[in-house]
């Protein structure tokens, strides 16, 4: 996989929106990027994924830079459930595994 | 409709033992993946199948840790004389397409303690 770079930790006020950066420069043409997120003591859930359009679903938006070294992944009205480690992965294309790495552990705060 | 699901979900054994871990996957998932996560880490990739076929069991640790998906759905996982390094908990994840990296669905893992 393409190497990532997120932040250990964020803290985000409930209701406000999470901005969640991750760091892709190695990112090739054809790889896209995926965003997972791991609720305590549940296995990790599919948030979107994106090549190089911005995405939305219901539950979040893919923001992907124009050279495609960077994203961000936002949640518009952060709630407490939004609780979570964030992973932000770019597979490599064919039958190579996930790398999932370390992710980012967003706090909403009441 | 029902989603991935493990059992047991928790699993307690004594060092040496052997233990055998399920997973049912989402009906019709062509591939199954089997992940290990200790705490305060991601999950990290152990093996893969696609229908009843191994593709890659790169991410075992060790010969001491075998699976198998006999009928292409239901899947095991086998970790024989366990180790106290063996502790973590054991996630599942099935998808519908063949490639790795298809959106996956998880299950809520097994969490494993070897005493």
């Amino acid at each position: 996989d393409a190497k990532t770079t997120q932040p250990t930790s964020m803290d985000c006020a409930e209701g406000r929106a999470a901005n969640l950066p991750c760091n892709h420069s190695t990112i090739s043409g054809n790889e896209y990027v995926y965003w997972y997120r791991q609720i305590h003591s549940q296995g990790p859930q599919y948030i979107i994924h994106g090549l190089k359009n911005n995405e939305t679903n219901e539950m979040a938006s893919l923001i992907i830079t124009e050279d495609r070294k960077s994203s961000t992944l936002i949640l518009p009205h952060a709630t407490l459930r939004d609780t979570a480690v964030y992973y932000c992965i770019v597979p490599i294309s064919g039958n190579t595994p996930l790398v999932f790495g370390k992710g980012t552990r967003l706090s909403v705060i009441a | 409709g029902a989603g991935v699901s493990q059992s047991p979900r928790y699993k307690v054994a004594k060092r040496g033992q052997d233990v055998a871990l399920r997973c049912d996957p989402i009906s019709g998932h062509v591939s199954l993946f089997w992940y290990q996560q200790a705490l305060g880490q991601g999950p990290e990739f152990l093996t893969y199948f696609q229908n009843e076929a191994q593709l890659d069991k790169s991410g075992l640790p060790s010969d001491r840790f075998f699976a198998e998906r006999p009928e292409g759905s239901v899947s095991t996982l086998k970790i024989q004389r366990t180790q106290q390094e063996d502790s973590a908990v054991y996630l599942c994840a099935s998808s519908p397409g063949r490639a790795t990296y298809n959106e996956q669905f998880f299950g809520p893992g097994t969490r494993l303690t070897v005493l």
